[in-house]
């Protein structure tokens, strides 16, 4: 057991590029959650998938965000058509969804658009 | 609504105790936490509440009033390492999704 990585660690792309972050969680945790952390901020949930199947989205997540788990394992989030306003830290966690379904964070992908 | 306050910082000396409060109103509660998180770093488990009472754990402990919406993490004989953002969560909804705070960010000083 790991823990939860992320790749890459931090993105710098200009505004207008695609971009997309990769989340590996703990083996065997079948839920898996992407939150946006801004300066000075607490985590925002963005999207929660369990297994493969995404169950829940924020609207804080636009159509510009998509997030896919295709296998149950990894997770990818793209940002198509980045905007200043992206920049921020992306933490992906996972859980076992048992007991305190307690949740287990990623270093996360610190993106800057400029 | 979703809402949860805790105080922006908090300044602590070594070796003295901090508690630090945190209020909520959620439309669905399933638990509380607590998160600490160092700066660039992610955040890390300290503790969790689901019934009303005190929850003990080394130097850190944490209370939970689920009728007054309110929490509190208190941390003993504090060390300049504890100095960081402390976060707190209230799990909620189907999807047990965390729902922060802002944080507090404590600084301990010599």
């Amino acid at each position: 057991d790991t823990g939860v990585s992320q790749n890459p660690r931090h993105k710098i792309t200009k505004r207008g590029q695609n971009v997309t972050f990769r989340c590996d969680p703990i083996s065997e945790h079948n839920r898996l959650y992407w939150y946006r952390q801004t300066l000075g901020q607490g985590p925002e949930f963005l999207t929660y998938f369990q297994n493969e199947a995404q169950l829940e989205k924020s609207r804080l997540l636009s159509d510009r965000f998509s997030a896919e788990r295709p296998k149950g394992s990894f997770s990818t989030l793209e940002i198509q058509r980045t905007e200043q306003g992206d920049s921020a830290m992306y933490l992906c966690a996972s859980s076992p969804g048992t007991v305190t379904y307690e949740q287990y964070f990623g270093p996360g992908t610190r993106l800057t658009v400029t | 609504g979703q809402n949860i306050d805790q105080p922006t910082e908090m300044t602590a000396t070594e070796g003295a105790i901090v508690q630090i409060n945190c209020t909520y109103q959620t439309s669905g509660f399933n638990g509380l936490f607590w998160y600490q998180q160092h700066a660039g770093e992610a955040p890390t488990f300290l503790s969790y509440n689901v019934l009303d009472g005190l929850e003990e754990k080394g130097r850190f402990s944490s209370f939970l009033s689920r009728s007054k919406g309110y929490s509190y993490l208190l941390l003993k004989e504090l060390q300049m390492k504890d100095s960081a953002s402390y976060l707190c969560a209230v799990r909620g909804g189907a999807t047990n999704k965390l729902i922060f705070g802002t944080g507090t960010l404590l600084a301990v000083q010599p």
